[in-house]
Parts: structure tokens; C-alpha cells; sequence
């Protein structure tokens, strides 16, 4: 059964930094792209970043370029989001997501809340 | 590449049919999805590749278009259908989603 954990979420004041991390499992985890994805309180699905199966290629939200940084590692199935220079805007329920092909993001965790606040 | 869905809300009664429409800003070829996302809950794929029905989803969810107009159909709303759908292209990065259709029962 493929499953999506994430952690790492929690309360930040604004200008900090958090890691978030997605344990995987089920799954042939070093063949997979895999994102990032947000929902801000009342607000819509936003992509955060993307990551290639091998880690070599990234892409960003143009409003996370430069304060997120994403990666993995394949030996151990896990995901990471640095995030640094966190603002009220950041705020949100974060999910990992396993992308298929170009098709879709068949699989998704269940999140992990990060809240900005001072 | 920006996504308009329409309308942001609806509310129908239970065996209705329901359309929900998704416009890009340019094309997007059929690289196009749909989700469903209830509150506390992990989004689910519906539909890929703009008319490709995922494993597991009711047939009563069908999705038709491609280039530029999408368009998501349940063809007969039943109560645990209550959620908000969401279309997403997966053309090129970012991969942006709509806004968003809230669908409740009348």
C-alpha cells in the first residue's frame, strides 16, 4: 500500500525556518517525481515545488523561489522542504504528493500545518 | 499558465448532474486533472489526462476537452459527492490548480 507521512510541521514566528519531511513507502520510491503542495486557511490547492525522481532537476512557486529549498533522499524514502524566511503568507496545510508521468498526483499524504505567527 | 474554473460554488440536489467548467489561459493539450478535497481530508484524483477515469472512482464522474476547455460531469450527485473539485494542468511548471468549485446539496 503506497502511504504518504509527512512531519515537521508546527507554530513559527515570521522571518524562521522549518524542515518539513514525507516518509514513503509502498513504492519503488526512487522512481517517482515528487511535489509539494499547499492549502492556506480559505483558500485554494497551490503547488509549492516539484522534485525529479533522481534529484537532479527542481521547480518552485514563483512565491517560494529562493526562501524553499526542496529534496530527497532515495535511500532512505524521504522528502524534505526547507523553508526559510517564512512569511504570514506561508501558512497553510502542506501535502506531499507523488506525481505519475505527466498525468497526475496519483497519491497524496494526509499534511502537516505550518503556522506563522508571532 | 492559469486555470479559471466556474462557477466557485454550486448547489444541486442529490441525482442531479453536475458540470463543472475549467478554462486555461492557453493550451494545455488533455494534460489536464481533476480532484475532489473534502475538509480534513487528503485530495483525491478523479480524472487524468483530461478524460481518464482513476481506479477506483465511481463512474458517475467523467471528464471531456482538451487545448484550452475542460469540463467535469457527475452525472448523478450523490451525498458523499459534497466537496471542493479542483482542475490542474500538468503541461508546465508551475503546475497551477483553479480556484476551486465548492459542491453542496440543495
Amino acid at each position: 500500500e503506497v502511504q504518504l507521512v509527512e512531519s515537521g510541521g508546527g507554530l513559527v514566528q515570521p522571518g524562521g525556518s522549518l524542515r518539513l519531511s514525507c516518509a514513503a513507502s509502498g513504492f519503488t520510491f526512487s522512481t517517482y517525481a515528487l511535489h509539494w503542495v499547499r492549502q492556506a486557511p480559505g483558500r485554494g490547492l497551490e503547488f509549492v515545488s516539484a522534485i525529479s525522481n533522481d534529484g537532479d532537476t527542481t521547480h518552485y512557486a514563483n512565491s517560494v523561489r529562493g526562501r524553499f529549498t526542496i529534496s530527497r533522499d532515495n535511500s532512505k524514502n524521504m522528502l524534505y522542504l526547507q523553508m526559510g524566511s517564512l512569511r504570514l503568507e506561508d501558512m497553510a496545510m502542506y501535502y506531499c504528493a507523488r506525481k505519475f508521468g505527466n498525468s497526475a498526483y496519483d497519491y497524496w499524504g494526509q499534511g502537516t500545518l505550518v503556522t506563522v505567527s508571532s | 499558465i492559469q486555470l479559471t474554473q466556474s462557477p466557485s460554488s454550486l448547489s444541486a440536489s442529490v441525482g442531479d448532474r453536475v458540470t463543472i467548467t475549467c478554462r486555461a489561459s492557453q493550451g494545455v493539450n488533455n494534460y489536464l486533472a481533476w480532484y475532489q478535497h473534502k475538509p480534513g481530508k487528503a485530495p483525491n484524483l478523479l480524472i487524468h489526462r483530461a478524460s481518464t477515469l482513476q481506479s477506483g472512482v465511481p463512474s458517475r464522474f467523467s471528464g471531456s476537452g482538451s487545448g484550452t476547455d475542460f469540463t467535469l460531469t457527475i452525472s448523478s450527485l450523490q451525498p458523499e459527492d459534497v466537496a471542493t473539485y479542483y482542475c490542474q494542468q500538468l503541461i508546465s511548471y508551475p503546475l497551477a490548480f483553479g480556484g476551486g468549485t465548492k459542491v453542496g446539496i440543495k
